[in-house]
C-alpha cells in the first residue's frame, strides 16, 4: 500500500532547532513536499525535494533520502508562531498521499 | 494575484442530501486537486483535475464525483451524504498536474446532521 508515517506531535523550545521526521512508502515516487497548516488555516508550501540532499529555504530545510524512503524537516532558530501541524506529502505515479500531519508545540 | 476561493465556506446538510462544491484556482493554473481534512485522518486526496480531465482519483466511494470547466474552475458533488463526511473539504490549484506547489484555498467546512 502507499503510506507515510510522521510523529503526531513534537514539542520544542523557543530560539531551538526541530526535525520532524517522514518515512513513506509510495509507488512510482517522484518528490516529497512539506506544508505548515496553522489552525483554522489552509496549509501552505514550505518546500519539496525530488533529489537526495537537503533543500534550505531560510530558517527551513528539508532533507530527503529516496534510498531510504526518508524525509525530514528542519526548523532552525524556532518562533512562537512555528506552532502549527506540518504535513509531509509524497508525489507519486498515482496521485500525492498526504501524512497525518505533526502537531508542533513551542514552549516559551 | 488572487488566491484559491472556495464556495461555500460553510455549509450544514442532511443525511442522504448532496451537495456541490466550487473551488476557482489561481489564475493561469490548469491543476485543481480535492482534498477532505478530518481531525482524525489528516488531508485525504480524493481526486486531481487538470485541462477539464479527471488525472487521478483517492480511495472514495462513487458518490464523490467532480468535474472542472474550461476556465479551470472545479466542482465537488457529494450525493446520498452520510453523517462521516462531515469534514473540511479543501482545494488546491498549481500550474501542472501532479503540481508540487500545491496553493489551497480556505476550504468549505460541511456539516452533515
Amino acid at each position: 500500500g502507499q503510506s507515510l508515517e510522521q510523529p503526531s506531535e513534537v514539542t520544542a523550545v523557543e530560539g531551538a532547532i526541530v526535525q520532524i521526521n517522514c518515512t513513506y512508502q509510495t509507488s512510482g515516487f517522484y518528490g516529497l513536499s512539506w506544508y505548515q497548516q496553522h489552525d483554522g488555516g489552509a496549509p501552505t508550501f514550505l518546500s519539496y525535494n525530488a533529489l537526495d540532499g537537503l533543500e534550505e529555504t531560510g530558517r527551513f530545510s528539508s532533507f530527503l533520502s529516496r534510498s531510504d524512503s526518508y524525509g525530514y524537516l528542519l526548523l532552525q532558530e524556532l518562533q512562537m508562531k512555528d506552532s502549527a501541524s506540518y504535513f509531509c506529502a509524497a508525489t507519486g505515479d498515482d496521485k500525492i498521499i498526504f501524512g497525518k500531519g505533526t502537531r508542533l508545540h513551542i514552549l516559551p | 494575484k488572487a488566491g484559491v476561493t472556495q464556495t461555500p465556506r460553510y455549509l450544514i446538510k442532511t443525511r442522504g442530501q448532496q451537495v456541490t462544491l466550487s473551488c476557482s484556482p489561481i489564475s493561469g493554473h490548469r491543476s485543481v486537486s480535492w482534498y477532505q481534512q478530518t481531525p482524525g485522518q489528516g488531508l485525504q486526496f480524493l481526486f486531481e483535475y487538470f485541462s477539464e480531465t479527471q488525472r487521478n482519483k483517492g480511495n472514495f466511494p462513487g458518490r464523490f464525483s467532480g468535474r472542472q470547466f474550461s476556465n479551470s474552475r472545479s466542482e465537488m458533488n457529494v450525493s446520498t451524504l452520510e453523517l462521516g463526511d462531515s469534514a473540511l473539504y479543501l482545494c488546491a490549484s498549481s500550474l501542472e498536474d501532479r503540481g508540487v506547489e500545491q496553493y489551497f484555498g480556505p476550504g468549505t467546512r460541511l456539516t452533515v446532521t
